[in-house]
């Protein structure tokens, strides 16, 4: 059974730094690109970021680019999502999700649980 | 960036009634198109996928369809557990751009 499960979320102030992270199981997590997916309160989703299955690809919303790095670690199944120079917009729920290849296209099938981030002094 | 239009933004329908929900993107995707679900507090869930696939277990009664710029989502016969927020998703290019939802209430 596929699973991913995030953490590190909570509360920083403007200009604060966080890392994500989503410990996943059963699958192949080297073989699978991986995305960050986040949700404002009240509002749709957005895409965040997305990184390749061997790590060597990542893809950024223009929103986060130089600020966000999505990184994995395969020995240890876990994805993460440093997250730096928060700002009061960037509080969401963070959704991780899996990609269908290891390349990063298609839909995401599984998704983790979330994980809350709020920026606010 | 691809920008994807959803309308309407809110629907209310009657349980058994069929309701269709529109995405238009800014530029052709061909049919790299995904639509999910998602209740409050729950994450999304996958229906279709490459704009009229349906998902392994999902019911019938959802449909997709639409290539290029203008897509659908179509519930036939609606059942309580159908009343949510849906999103289109497309896929063709990174970003990978959400609809802004549809929600969908009972009348």
């Amino acid at each position: 059974e596929v699973q991913l499960l995030e953490s590190g979320g909570g509360l920083v102030q403007p200009g604060g730094s966080l890392r994500l992270s989503c410990v996943v199981s059963g699958f192949s997590f080297s073989n699978y690109a991986m995305s960050w997916v986040r949700q404002a309160p009240g509002k749709g989703l957005e895409w965040v970021s997305a990184l390749s299955g061997n790590g060597a690809t990542t893809y950024y919303a223009d929103s986060v680019k130089g600020r966000f790095t999505v990184s994995k670690d395969n020995s240890n199944n876990t994805l993460y999502l440093q997250m730096n120079s928060l700002r009061a917009e960037d509080t969401a729920v963070y959704y991780c999700a899996k990609n269908p290849d290891s390349y990063g296209s298609g839909s995401s099938q599984y998704w983790g649980l979330g994980t809350q981030v709020t920026v606010s002094s | 960036d691809i920008q994807m239009t959803q309308s309407p933004s809110t629907a209310s329908a009657f349980v058994g009634d069929r309701v269709t929900i529109t995405c238009r993107a800014s530029q052709s995707i061909t049919n790299w198109l995904a639509w999910f679900q998602q209740k409050p507090g729950k994450a999304p869930s996958l229906l279709i996928f490459d704009a009229s696939t349906l998902e392994t277990g999902v019911p019938p009664r959802f449909s997709g369809g639409g290539y290029g710029t203008e897509f659908t989502l179509t519930i036939t016969s609606l059942q309580p557990d159908d009343f949510a927020t849906y999103f289109c998703q497309q896929y063709h290019g990174y970003p990978f751009t959400f609809g802004q939802g549809t929600k969908l209430e009972i009348k």
